[in-house]
C-alpha cells in the first residue's frame, strides 16, 4: 500500500532532550516536506526537500533540522526542544513530475514538550 | 508561490451543494490551484487541482475564473462526513515548486 509513515505517533518529552521524528514513504517520491499545525494557524511548512541531499527552509524552520540521505526517508530533528515546539507534525511526499503533484500526508505526530 | 485567501468558516445543509471560495489574485501563469481537506487531526487529503479549465472528479468540482484570480471548490451533495477544514493552495507544476504555503483554510460544517 502506498503510504507515508511517521514515528512515533505520540511523544511527550522534556525541554532540551534531543529527539527525532522519522518519516518514510514507499512511493519513490522526490519531494518531501514537514509541517506543523497549531490551533488557529493552519499548516505551516518547516522544511522541504526536492531530492536526496537537497533541503531548504520553509516558513518556520527555527529550532529544527532535517536530513535527506535516502530518497524514502526524511527525519525531523529537534536538537533542543522547547515548549513552543509542542504541536502536531505532518510529513508529506509528492512526485514532482509533469503530472499531478498532489501531496500524500502521513498520519501525524503529536509532540508535547514539557 | 502565490498566497491564497479563504473565509475562515462556512456552513452547509446536508444534501446541498457546498461552494468554497478561494482568492489567489497574485497567481502566476505556471501555478496550479490545489485543494486539500483535513478531517479532525488526520493528515490532509488531496481533493482536486486545476490550471485553467474546470475540473471534476469523484469527490468534487473545481471552477477557476477566466482571469484565474479566484476559484471555487464544489461538493455537489455534502454529507456530514464532509465536515472538515478545506485548504486551497497554489504552486507551480512539474519540478518547479519548492516552498508551499497552506494558510488557515476554511472550516466547513455540514449540518443535518
Amino acid at each position: 500500500e502506498a503510504q507515508v509513515t511517521q514515528n512515533p505517533r505520540y511523544l511527550i518529552t522534556v525541554t532540551g532532550k534531543k529527539l527525532t521524528v522519522t518519516c518514510s514513504q514507499n512511493m519513490n517520491h522526490e519531494y518531501m516536506s514537514w509541517y506543523r499545525q497549531d490551533p488557529g494557524l493552519g499548516l505551516r511548512q518547516i522544511y522541504y526537500s526536492m531530492n536526496v541531499e537537497v533541503t531548504d527552509k520553509g516558513d518556520v524552520p527555527e529550532g529544527y533540522k532535517v536530513s535527506r540521505k535516502e530518497k524514502r526517508n526524511f527525519p525531523l530533528i529537534l536538537e533542543s526542544p522547547s515548549p513552543n515546539q509542542t504541536s502536531l507534525y505532518f510529513c508529506a511526499s509528492s512526485p514532482r513530475t509533469s503530472g499531478s503533484n498532489e501531496q500524500f500526508f502521513g498520519p501525524g505526530t503529536r509532540l508535547t514538550v514539557l | 508561490d502565490a498566497k491564497t485567501t479563504q473565509p475562515p468558516s462556512m456552513d452547509c445543509a446536508e444534501g446541498r451543494a457546498a461552494n468554497l471560495p478561494c482568492n489567489h489574485s497574485t497567481i502566476s501563469g505556471n501555478e496550479y490551484v490545489y485543494w486539500y481537506r483535513q478531517i479532525h487531526s488526520q493528515g490532509p487529503q488531496y481533493i482536486i487541482h486545476g490550471l485553467k479549465n474546470n475540473e471534476t472528479n469523484e469527490m468534487a468540482s473545481l471552477i477557476i475564473t477566466e482571469d484565474r484570480k479566484s476559484s471555487t471548490l464544489i461538493l455537489p451533495h455534502a454529507t456530514l462526513r464532509d465536515t472538515a477544514v478545506y485548504y486551497c493552495i497554489v504552486h507551480a507544476g512539474g519540478t518547479s515548486y519548492g516552498k508551499l504555503t497552506f494558510g488557515q483554510g476554511t472550516i466547513l460544517t455540514v449540518h443535518p
